[in-house]
């Protein structure tokens, strides 16, 4: 079965980079996602990578993958206040997803 | 694109009364669509597939006459919470699988529904 963790909580200041970690135990996944999540909010799709994939970068986002250890990073650059919010990492599974906990990103202007 | 909406957005209800959520995919069809429950600073808890035109998947405690699954189009499924009770009360989180990542549906979600019971 699939099993991902995740940190809790992150305090970060305005314009300095974030990375959220998260280590997954199914290798067989095929991809792995990160969802942000506003308060009181649905779950919004940030960025996804392959699995064969080792990093992936989309404008202020870089996800780096290392199957090696299952372990999956997103790092956000120049970190704004409304980047606030719950990062769940997520590994798809046939056509299901396994969440982490999630991680808090707190900015502080 | 790919924009899922929820209604109602929040609800409030007495005790043993029933609750309808509806989940619908406004700018594209989902063969699946997917109904969870996430309690206050947790994580999402899957609690059913749903398929077009077939039953549901139940995750296991879930009981399936207590949370009726509807997915009546490809672009619309509905949860019907039965006598629901204030244990109910929690956020119900839809989302909608959407194809094009070589054959991986990514699933899309909802903005969510509030739901209290009283």
């Amino acid at each position: 079965g699939e099993d991902v963790e995740q940190s809790l909580f992150l305090s970060v200041r305005e314009g300095d980079s974030s990375v959220i970690n998260c280590t997954y135990t199914d290798s067989s996944s095929t991809y792995l996602y990160w969802y942000k999540q506003e308060p009181g909010a649905g779950l919004q799709l940030l960025t996804y990578i392959f699995s064969n994939m080792d990093m992936k970068q989309d404008q202020r986002l870089t996800v780096l993958l290392n199957k090696k250890d299952k372990h999956l990073s997103l790092r956000i650059a120049d970190t704004q206040t409304g980047d606030s919010a719950i990062y769940f990492c997520a590994e798809a599974f046939y056509n299901r997803l396994a969440f982490g906990k999630g991680n808090q990103v707190v900015v502080i202007p | 694109g790919a924009v899922v909406s929820q209604h109602p957005s929040r609800v409030i209800c007495k005790s043993g009364t029933s609750v309808k959520i509806e989940c619908r995919s406004l700018d594209f069809q989902a063969t699946t669509m997917f109904w969870y429950r996430q309690f206050p600073k947790q994580s999402l808890m899957l609690m059913a597939t749903s398929n077009e035109g077939s039953k549901a998947t139940y995750e296991q405690g879930v009981e399936k006459d207590k949370f009726l699954i509807n997915h009546a189009s490809l672009t619309l499924s509905t949860l019907t919470v039965t006598s629901a009770h204030p244990e109910d009360s929690s956020f119900y989180i839809c989302s909608a699988g959407h194809p094009g990542l070589a054959g991986t549906d990514t699933q899309y979600f909802g903005p969510g529904t509030r739901l209290t019971v009283l």
